[in-house]
């Protein structure tokens, strides 16, 4: 089955203590992003890949690292979370870079206290 | 430089009646026009896409969209909501050929009642 998923769907953490919330899509997509969803906010993109080793800062990149060493995973890495990092995060492909079509994993919700 | 506007925040409806949820778009090139379904604790599901193939496009769940460039729109409809229909829906803009951004709306939230 066509699929991206996440790991974890739910995580509690503290403040400072390094996460990293993986990625994999295994329909040999190209171009794979990070989301963050948050009431009233919308959807905003926080990094972006379009193919192995190349990735681009989103508009709300601060605070977030990623990396693309293989094209199926797009892990998010979060070196020391804050409180307003609490949010619900999605990752998705598409078989067209910077197209509108993408496949969305099942979300992971994140609370950082 | 591209936007989208959703009209409404939230649309309630009667179970059996029809649905129609409002997308404004602008855009300096022309778009390629998306609808997303998130139902409650779940990822994005593309309902639907409108390519530059024909301007009525049909999705899943019997929704459907219609291109009408001379008003910049792109509402999703549907002829009978069901309950199953409760869900947030995002009208998405992006170019043909690009590596421009996609641009999603700010959400419509559907609520479908008895």
């Amino acid at each position: 089955e066509a699929q991206v998923t996440q790991n974890p769907r739910y995580l509690i953490t503290v403040t400072g203590k390094k996460l990293t919330v993986t990625c994999s899509q295994n329909m040999n997509h190209e171009y794979m992003s990070w989301y963050r969803q948050d009431p009233g906010l919308g959807l905003r993109q926080i990094y972006y890949s379009m193919n192995v080793e190349v990735t681009d800062k989103g508009d709300v990149p601060e605070g977030y690292k990623v990396s693309r060493k293989e094209k199926r995973n797009f892990p998010l890495i979060l070196e020391s979370p804050s409180p307003n990092q609490t949010s619900l995060y999605f990752c998705a492909s598409s078989p067209l870079v910077g197209t509108g079509e993408l496949f969305f994993g099942e979300g992971s919700r994140l609370t950082v206290l | 430089a591209q936007s989208v506007t959703q009209l409404d925040s939230h649309v309630s409806v009667s179970e059996g009646t029809p649905v129609l949820l409002r997308c404004n778009y602008s855009s300096s090139y022309s778009p390629s026009l998306f609808w997303y379904v998130q139902h409650p604790n779940k990822g994005l599901q593309l309902l639907l896409k409108y390519t530059s193939a024909a301007t009525l496009v049909k999705g899943i769940n019997g929704f459907e969209a219609e291109f009408k460039k001379s008003e910049t729109s792109f509402h999703l409809t549907k002829p009978s909501a069901h309950m199953s229909d409760a869900a947030e829906y995002f009208c998405v803009v992006s170019r043909k050929t690009s590596y421009d951004k996609v641009i999603f709306g700010p959400g419509t939230s559907l609520s479908v009642i008895p």
